[in-house]
């Protein structure tokens, strides 16, 4: 069965530090890869997806990078975080095969910028 | 623009009745939709969908409903459960978008006891 892993579970960092957080799935292969962040009071928004190894598609323009070094490994950074940085981050993995595919989410990174 | 709109922000049923959760959309080149159901601090766990080749889709205590021609649709859940108790996001997918995802902003559900 496939399971996919987000770290660290909760993160509490200055405004203007580095970011890394680390998403890895296990029991697939290709899988596509997404980052959602969900803000206090709003829905899931999406940031990257990748379809592959160094494929990496933004969604919304930010301080915040996503880079895919591994088939089952994608990171989510950035260089300086902003307060606006705050909320609930996901990973995400489909199937890359067949037009209706499901997405199933990690246990999700809680952020918190001061 | 939000494409997905879930318009009750808070949902209050008694354990054993029905709850209904509704689901509206805009884009009309949506084919696939889902439910996924979200406790506080943890990920969103998929519930159920249905392709826009169907109108209904029914998996246990949990049936969704699909209405193109309203772009609407429905979760419905008999009988409900204290368990049943969270947040819940209507999302949707277009062929050819790279199965991303457009949620709507979710609808908490409260089953009292």
């Amino acid at each position: 069965s496939q399971t996919i892993h987000q770290w660290p579970a909760t993160l509490v960092q200055p405004v203007g530090s580095p970011l890394s957080l680390e998403c890895t799935v296990e029991g697939t292969s290709n899988p596509n890869l997404y980052w959602y962040r969900q803000a206090a009071g709003r829905g899931l928004q999406l940031l990257f997806y990748s379809v592959g190894i160094g494929q990496i598609s933004s969604e919304v323009p930010q301080n915040l990078s996503a880079s895919r070094p591994q088939d089952r490994q994608f990171i989510l950074s950035s260089k300086k975080l902003l307060l606006s940085d705050s909320g609930f981050y996901l990973c995400a993995w489909s199937r890359l095969a067949g037009p209706q595919e499901t997405q199933y989410f990690g246990p999700g990174t809680r952020l918190l910028v001061l | 623009d939000q494409q997905v709109k879930q318009n009750s922000p808070s949902l209050s049923v008694q354990e054993g009745r029905i709850s209904i959760l509704n689901c509206d959309y805009t884009n009309s080149m949506f084919d696939y939709f889902l439910w996924y159901k979200k406790y506080p601090a943890e990920g969103p766990t998929f519930l159920i969908s249905i392709s826009s080749i169907k109108d209904k889709n029914e998996d246990g205590r949990f049936t969704v409903f699909l209405n193109k021609s309203a772009k609407h649709l429905s979760l419905h859940i008999v009988p409900s459960q204290p368990g049943d108790s969270a947040v819940y996001f209507c999302a949707a997918s277009a062929e050819g978008s790279n199965y991303k995802l457009t949620f709507g902003k979710g609808t908490l559900l409260t089953v009292n006891p």
